[in-house]
Order: structure tokens, then C-alpha cells, then sequence
């Protein structure tokens, strides 16, 4: 089992750019979510994705939307980067309805310049 | 109403000690609580999880205590050995089954050889 994986690993990008972050859920799972950890703090839900559908949203700005895909991977975009972007994006997958543990991948670096 | 508060911010502990992390929250539908470890440049890690149902919950050298009551929970780490040197995340869902968690700010754990 690969467990939750993300790519890439290591991003940098300039203000006002836009990004693409992916998320291979764990097998059998089918719930992705999403949470940007800044440096020295908690991670922060940004959104959650279920049948394809965006099922709730945390306290971020329409800068950040997602996808989802009918095989459960997900992506995470960011529109007109700024500064205060720049953090590790985590994704989490976990099974509704059944265990609700989430596991997390290894995250995406995001550094804005 | 949504935060959940984590202390100590750090806290050193020497080999073969007791590590206590202490996390407290306020909004009585949280019904799963979890404990993440994370390493440097790695996601976060599901440690050990309690519902708020049970007032201790043990697996190995980790201990969670929950006092339903106080709204107050904590991890405890017996045998502390340096590899347990990481960042420790509290977190809690609340009463859905839509998984998002709302983390704690972290605890740094050092463990002294």
C-alpha cells in the first residue's frame, strides 16, 4: 500500500503565478482533503473533496479551488499567488462511512518569491 | 468556539522520561480526537485516537487521557526515547462524518539522550 502520495515534493513559484498541487488518496479511500500548514503552526483545512464533489470549505479566499477525479486523486489550485502562500500543503485521504482516520502525504512545499 | 489549544509550545525531556502534552477545546459536538507526529519535511502521522466515550486509550508507550467534563485531553509519551523527537499535533473533528480536523498549534518534543 503507497500509503498517500503528493506532487511534487517542491514547488517554487513568483507572485501572481498560479499552481497545481495532486493527491493520490490511500487505497480503498475516498475522501480527499486538503490543509496548508505554515511554517511553525497546525495544519489549517482548506477544503474537502467527496464523489467529485467540494462537500466543505475552511476559511480560505476562491483563490483556492479543487478537483476531484472519479479515481479519488485530487488536485489543489492556486490562483494569483502571494507571499503568504508559501507554506507545506497537506492532503489527507480517509473513508467516509467507514474508519474515520485520515492519513496525510508527505506534502507539497510551496515557496512564493 | 472551533480552536482547539495545545501546551506546552515545547518541552525537553530527558531519555526514559514521561512527555505530557495537554490539549483543551471548546465546542462539545467534537467527537474524535486524534494525536499526529510529525518529523521535519514530513506530513503529519496519526499517532493514537480517542472517542470522547472513553476515558483512556493506550497503545504501546502512548497514553491518551480524556476528561469529557473538562473538555481537556492529553497525550502521554512513557519511555521517552530520542526517536519520539518531533512535533506532536492534537486535533479534533467535529460531529459529522466529514472528517475535517482542527489541529492544535503543535508541541516541539526533545528528547535528551
Amino acid at each position: 500500500d503507497a500509503g498517500v502520495t503528493q506532487s511534487p515534493t517542491h514547488l517554487i513559484k513568483t507572485r501572481g503565478q498560479q499552481v497545481t498541487l495532486r493527491c493520490s488518496p490511500k487505497s480503498g479511500h475516498d475522501t480527499v482533503s486538503w490543509y496548508q500548514q505554515a511554517l511553525g503552526q497546525g495544519p489549517q483545512f482548506i477544503f474537502q473533496y467527496y464523489e467529485e464533489e467540494e462537500r466543505q470549505r475552511g476559511n480560505f479566499p476562491d483563490r483556492f479551488s479543487g478537483h476531484q477525479f472519479p479515481n479519488y486523486s485530487s488536485e489543489l489550485n492556486v490562483n494569483a499567488l502571494l507571499l503568504g502562500d508559501s507554506a507545506l500543503y497537506l492532503c489527507a485521504s480517509s473513508r467516509t462511512g467507514r474508519s474515520i482516520e485520515a492519513f496525510f502525504g508527505q506534502g507539497t512545499r510551496l515557496t512564493v518569491v | 468556539q472551533q480552536q482547539v489549544k495545545q501546551s506546552p509550545q515545547s518541552l525537553i525531556v530527558q531519555k526514559g522520561g514521561i512527555s505530557i502534552i495537554n490539549c483543551a477545546y471548546e465546542n462539545t459536538a467534537f467527537d474524535y480526537f486524534p494525536w499526529y507526529q510529525q518529523f521535519p519535511g514530513k506530513g503529519p502521522a496519526l499517532l493514537i485516537a480517542i472517542r470522547p466515550d472513553v476515558s483512556e486509550k493506550k497503545e504501546g508507550r502512548f497514553t491518551i487521557s480524556f476528561n469529557k467534563s473538562a473538555k481537556q485531553f492529553s497525550l502521554h509519551i512513557m519511555d521517552s526515547q530520542p526517536g519520539d523527537s518531533a512535533t506532536y499535533f492534537c486535533a479534533a473533528r467535529g460531529a459529522s462524518n466529514t472528517g475535517k480536523l482542527i489541529f492544535g498549534q503543535g508541541t516541539t518534543l526533545q528528547v535528551k539522550p
